[in-house]
């Protein structure tokens, strides 16, 4: 069983429906981030977590530390939202981080 | 501050070559992380550096790939005598480990024709 598991590995919406990409862990953690890959393209970093929730235009993302699992949402999503969602365990000691496989994510105009 | 850069963008190798990668990590940061990502897969860690220091090799292949960060200048992976199987989209991040999280590059695409 992977340490970071990602749900959906797939999904297509239409655009303007509200996304919600979901990503449970089984080690301890001193943080949890958000990635977001453009077909093609790099990575760019979209949130760190170690509690609570964030909040950066459109995107939501949320943690439970206790049930470790974190959500990332997209309100009012739009075609450009569309890319492989990563989430990724950084742990709780001196360690690389864990990456879930990604969530590829198909906004229809 | 420009981030962590990555050189080249694209490398284009024929097997048998070698192919050599560079990221100069952000200012500051003295941890740096190469990450491959096959074609269709999830990102795998390979290793894990400090300035002149190895600190956790065990994510790269035994044979034909190694890495540095020496005390000047960017940090390189080495690949030798590439192969069709090592195309693959390499990535690196780097840290500050005591502060805020991990920033990525953007990533060199191998083909090995």
């Amino acid at each position: 069983k992977n340490e970071v598991e990602q749900s959906p590995q797939n999904l297509t919406a239409q655009e303007g429906e509200f996304i919600t990409i979901n990503c449970s862990y089984s080690v301890g953690i001193s943080a949890l981030h958000w990635l977001q890959q453009h077909p093609g393209g790099g990575i760019v970093s979209l949130f760190m977590l170690s509690s609570g929730k964030k909040k950066h235009g459109r995107l939501i993302a949320t943690i439970n530390i206790q049930e470790k699992h974190s959500s990332l949402h997209i309100t009012a999503s739009h075609p450009r939202d569309s890319a492989v969602y990563i989430c990724a365990a950084d742990p709780n000691r001196d360690d690389k981080i864990i990456f879930g496989k990604g969530t590829r994510l198909h906004i229809l105009p | 501050n420009a981030g962590v850069m990555q050189n080249p963008r694209h490398l284009v190798r024929r097997r048998g070559q070698e192919a050599r990668l560079r990221c100069s990590p952000m200012k500051g940061h003295s941890h740096v992380y190469w990450y491959r990502q096959l074609p269709e897969e999830g990102l795998k860690f390979m290793v894990y550096l400090q300035k002149e220091n190895i600190i956790d090799e065990s994510g790269m292949p035994k044979e034909r790939f190694s890495a540095e960060f020496p005390k000047e200048g960017p940090s390189i992976l080495r690949i030798q005598q590439v192969v069709r199987g090592d195309s693959a989209a390499y990535f690196c991040a780097s840290s500050l480990r005591t502060g805020p999280g991990y920033t990525f590059g953007s990533g060199t695409r191998l083909t090995v024709v």
